[in-house]
């Protein structure tokens, strides 16, 4: 079956450091991908998504990018703040849409 | 103009106790979910509706039932409540079809704590 594979935290950062969150999935078909973000005491919500091999999703200075050929989409930032702290999901959606697979969550503590 | 609403925001109970929880999205959603997030934040799927109609339920005990009077509300009954069932409870909606956006929508949370 599907599922998503993704780094455990917590993951703990200066300010203004380089941030790379690993994701790995398995799935039959060409699912869709997603980060969502958690800040404390939130719901989740979508931080970027990408539908099909190759296409690099993007936000709030965050990307990631779908690898088809290493089943990945691991999440970068190229310079933290200590507004970025939250629990990071990695996620993929089926063909359809009926069901989502989220990841055990990783959590990042940035430092002022 | 919140896209999805869960009331109550917390809830304490005693355990052997009946409650519930109230969602609702005003997105033209087709499909709505119930998550249950554990202390540890892993989010495990119990319930997904289209239409009104299930599609998944992920092994949840039958003291859980979910009920969808329309396509924009998807409530949470839990009867004899357990410690265990302490947790917090996200509902979320999203379109599906063959768009391949899917992305969920989540209400706030529900805290349920059962002494």
């Amino acid at each position: 079956g599907n599922s998503v594979t993704q780094m455990e935290g917590p993951v703990t950062l200066s300010e203004e450091a380089f941030l790379t969150i690993n994701c790995t999935y398995t799935a039959t078909g060409y699912p869709s991908l997603f980060w969502y973000v958690q800040y404390p005491g939130e719901g989740l919500q979508l931080l970027l998504k990408a539908t099909k091999a190759d296409d690099k999703g993007s936000n709030k200075g965050f990307e990631a990018t779908y690898r088809k050929e290493t089943t990945s989409f691991h999440l970068e930032k190229g310079s933290v703040q200590v507004s970025d702290s939250a629990v990071y999901f990695c996620a993929l959606s089926d063909t359809g849409g009926f069901k989502t697979i989220f990841g055990a969550g990783t959590r990042l503590f940035v430092k002022a | 103009d919140t896209a999805v609403s869960q009331t109550p925001k917390y809830l304490v109970t005693q355990m052997g106790n009946d409650k519930s929880i109230k969602c609702e999205q005003n997105l033209g959603h087709d499909t709505m979910y119930w998550y249950k997030q554990d202390s540890k934040k892993f989010l495990k799927i119990m319930f997904s509706y289209n239409n009104k109609e299930l599609i998944i339920n992920e092994t949840v005990p039958n003291r859980f039932s979910p009920k969808s009077p329309d396509k924009a509300h998807l409530n949470l009954h839990i009867n004899s409540l357990e410690l265990g069932d302490s947790a917090v409870y996200f509902c979320a909606s999203s379109q599906s079809g063959t768009s391949r956006l899917h992305e969920q929508f989540f209400g706030p949370g529900t805290r349920l704590t059962v002494l």
